[in-house]
């Protein structure tokens, strides 16, 4: 079974400035995929951005980017230039490939950080 | 306006009652599933559906039902089975069974016991 682990419960960051989230997981998989989930107060589930693991290039999307150390089973998100707006709860979130039998599409997610913006 | 939507936001449950949770999708995707939140915790999957009239156990199935009559809907039913139904749930669709399709989220629906 997949594990995926956070282990900043919480976190807090100056507005504009730049903040890393980690998150480490466990698979004796070849073929899958990494995801970073965005809940704000609101609650609704927020993708932020998703990592395919054959691809050694890391995904960015703007100001979010990520940190893909296969060998390391290590996967973190830099939040460039934060914004109060990305204050939320973010959870990483681990899926396996197609055809990689029982548990194929489904996402295992890690517990969460919580991160404040302060103005 | 494509996306999913949970109904109701609010729901409460009596001892012994069994309640649908509804979750529909305008955005023509094959698979669906659906999730709990607990304070605290990541999301646990229940059941998830690649396809209409096919669905699959997830990790804590136990105490809940669904249905896949539709492509566009997929309601859970929490019976009075599941003896501790306070949570957070979620609903999810992504556009194809076959790949690693990315999964977008409803709005939610919390469940409270009276």
């Amino acid at each position: 079974a997949q594990t995926v682990t956070q282990s900043q419960p919480e976190m807090s960051v100056q507005e504009a400035e730049t903040v890393t989230l980690s998150c480490t997981y466990d698979t004796s998989e070849n073929n899958y995929y990494l995801f970073w989930y965005k809940q704000p107060p609101s609650r609704q589930m927020i993708l932020v951005i998703r990592q395919e693991a054959y691809k050694q290039q890391n995904a960015t999307e703007n100001r979010f980017s990520v940190n893909f150390q296969k060998a390391a089973k290590s996967f973190s998100l830099k939040i460039s230039d934060s914004q109060l707006g990305d204050t939320a709860m973010y959870f990483c979130a681990f899926m396996k490939g197609a055809y990689s039998g029982a548990g194929s599409y489904q996402l295992t997610f890690g517990k969460g950080t919580k991160l404040s913006v302060i103005p | 306006d494509g996306g999913i939507t949970q109904s109701p936001k609010y729901l409460f449950r009596k001892e012994g009652q069994n309640v649908t949770l509804s979750c529909e999708q305008n955005l023509n995707h094959d698979a669906m599933y659906w999730y709990r939140q607990d304070p605290g915790q990541g999301l646990r999957l229940i059941y998830y559906s690649q396809i209409v009239n096919d669905f699959q156990k997830g990790d804590i199935a136990e105490g809940y039902s669904v249905s896949r009559e539709k492509k566009e809907s997929f309601p859970l039913t929490v019976t009075s089975a599941q003896k501790n139904p306070t949570a957070f749930y979620l609903c999810a669709s992504s556009p194809s069974s076959r790949l690693e399709e990315t999964q977008y989220f409803g709005p939610g629906t919390r469940l409270l016991v009276l």
